[in-house]
């Protein structure tokens, strides 16, 4: 069975600091994705990397695959209260791309 | 463009009572998902339908739950019967194939309480 971990579990910061959010595994993934998820709704994509080593950037948001692809980390900059949620990323399998495992789930709540 | 619609959004029962969700893809999406997620934690999956096939149902508790999907649109989720521990957010996604990368369009998930 492939885990995700992620960490911190929880996250609580002030509007304008910086945070990193950390999904690591023992197995290699074909590709990450990285969902924010709010109360009461259903997971949204933010970003799918596929290279090892790939950066992407969204807005204030920075996201890395790891060169091995077993790992990724979500940047957020200068947080805001909007981007208060729930953090998943999810891996999917070489053969399988559809089939996502995701994380155990960061949850970030940023404060005025 | 619609999104993914589920119904119901909400669900009181008590155990040992059937349940059944229902979920409406994305037009023209032909891959469809069941999610099961807990309190703070990821979604795991349940089954993935390409059309109306049942192509990845080992994560589905089969002595209660049954699935199906009948001319690979709508599809319902059915737990019967449902025990405490089914307490949790049943999640719907389709995608437009299973495809590499495609991206999986979740709908808002409904929330099942047994008591």
């Amino acid at each position: 069975t492939q885990l995700l971990e992620q960490s911190p579990q929880f996250l609580s910061i002030q509007e304008g600091e910086n945070l990193t959010v950390y999904c690591n595994s023992s197995s290699v993934f074909s590709s990450l994705q990285w969902y924010r998820q709010e109360p009461g709704e259903g997971p949204v994509l933010l970003v799918t990397v596929v290279t090892g080593g790939e950066v992407k950037k969204l807005k204030r948001l920075t996201f890395q695959f790891g060169d091995a692809r077993k790992d990724s980390s979500l940047h957020i900059t200068a947080a805001q209260p909007g981007d208060t949620g729930l953090y998943l990323c999810a891996g999917a399998n070489t053969g399988t791309a559809s089939k996502l495992t995701f994380g155990t789930g960061t949850r970030l709540q940023v404060t005025l | 463009e619609a999104g993914v619609v589920q119904s119901p959004r909400y669900k009181i029962i008590e155990k040992k009572q059937p349940v059944a969700f229902w979920c409406n893809p994305i037009s023209g999406h032909n891959t469809l998902y069941w999610y099961r997620q807990n309190l703070g934690q990821g979604p795991e999956l349940l089954i993935r339908y390409e059309n109306e096939e049942a192509v990845d149902d080992s994560q589905l508790p089969k002595d209660r739950f049954s699935a199906e999907r009948l001319k690979g649109v709508d599809s319902t989720l059915k737990i019967q019967p449902a025990e405490l521990g089914d307490s949790a957010v049943y999640l719907c996604a389709s995608s437009l194939d299973s495809g590499s990368y495609n991206e999986q369009f979740f709908g808002p998930g409904t929330r099942l309480t047994v008591l």
